[in-house]
């Protein structure tokens, strides 16, 4: 499995971007690039993913190098809810029901 | 959204006792769940695959006469630890793919605190 790398935290102030890095410089051209995120004490949620273009939701946007060996998950406005560890994890397209090998990921922390 | 649920949230339980824990998908279908055990300050971690109308598929290194899990149904798997003992406390999570507009993703349960005392 391709694997990715994330800094273990980062910290940023309430109502300021943030931008999560990720590298994966072993991505095939078949992987997905998804972002999940885990708040304390609860199960992951579902952020963003996205293939080869950049991609914007509700929650966040991704934006991918052209080359795909890296992504950077970016949170326009960061509130005190976002405290999380974010994790960037690659998946297989049409493969089915795929399972998720999580990393450690990052660790975010929201400064008031 | 797809919603996932788990039952219960938290339990506590004696030694050799065992433990049923539920994962049902709310407003979708789901032939295949997967299985995840978290513990303190670690990652997840997969534990199985549990597939509907056939047996799961453990990944190595997870005992599958100790964890047994049953798809019963299109919206519900369980999980049970059998005989538990206090190294199986854990957080054990649940997940469900679901296919949308954008493709598939995973939507997972709250999760289920085990402490085996």
């Amino acid at each position: 499995d391709a694997k990715t790398t994330q800094p273990n935290s980062m910290e940023s102030n309430e109502e300021e971007p943030v931008h999560l890095p990720c590298n994966h410089s072993t991505i095939s051209g078949t992987d997905y690039i998804h972002w999940y995120r885990q708040l304390p004490s609860q199960g992951p949620e579902y952020v963003i993913h996205g293939l080869t273009s950049n991609v914007n939701n509700r929650m966040a946007s991704l934006a991918i190098a052209e080359d795909r060996k890296s992504s950077t998950l970016i949170l326009h406005r960061a509130t005190l809810r976002d405290a999380a560890v974010y994790y960037c994890i690659l998946t297989v397209s049409g493969a089915g029901s795929y399972q998720l090998t999580f990393g450690k990921g990052t660790k975010l922390s929201v400064i008031p | 959204g797809a919603v996932v649920s788990q039952h219960p949230s938290w339990v506590i339980c004696k030694s050799g006792t065992s433990v049923k824990i539920e994962c049902r998908s709310l407003d979708f279908q789901a032939t295949t769940m997967f299985w995840y055990r978290q513990f303190p300050k670690q990652s997840l971690m997969l534990m199985a695959t549990s597939n509907e109308g056939s047996k799961a598929t453990y990944e190595q290194g997870v005992e599958k006469d100790k964890f047994l899990i049953n798809h019963a149904s299109l919206t519900l798997s369980t999980l049970t630890v059998t005989s538990a003992h206090p190294e199986d406390s854990s957080f054990y999570i649940c997940s469900a793919p679901y296919l949308g507009g954008g493709g598939e993703t995973q939507y997972f349960g709250p999760g289920t605190r085990l402490l085996v005392l």
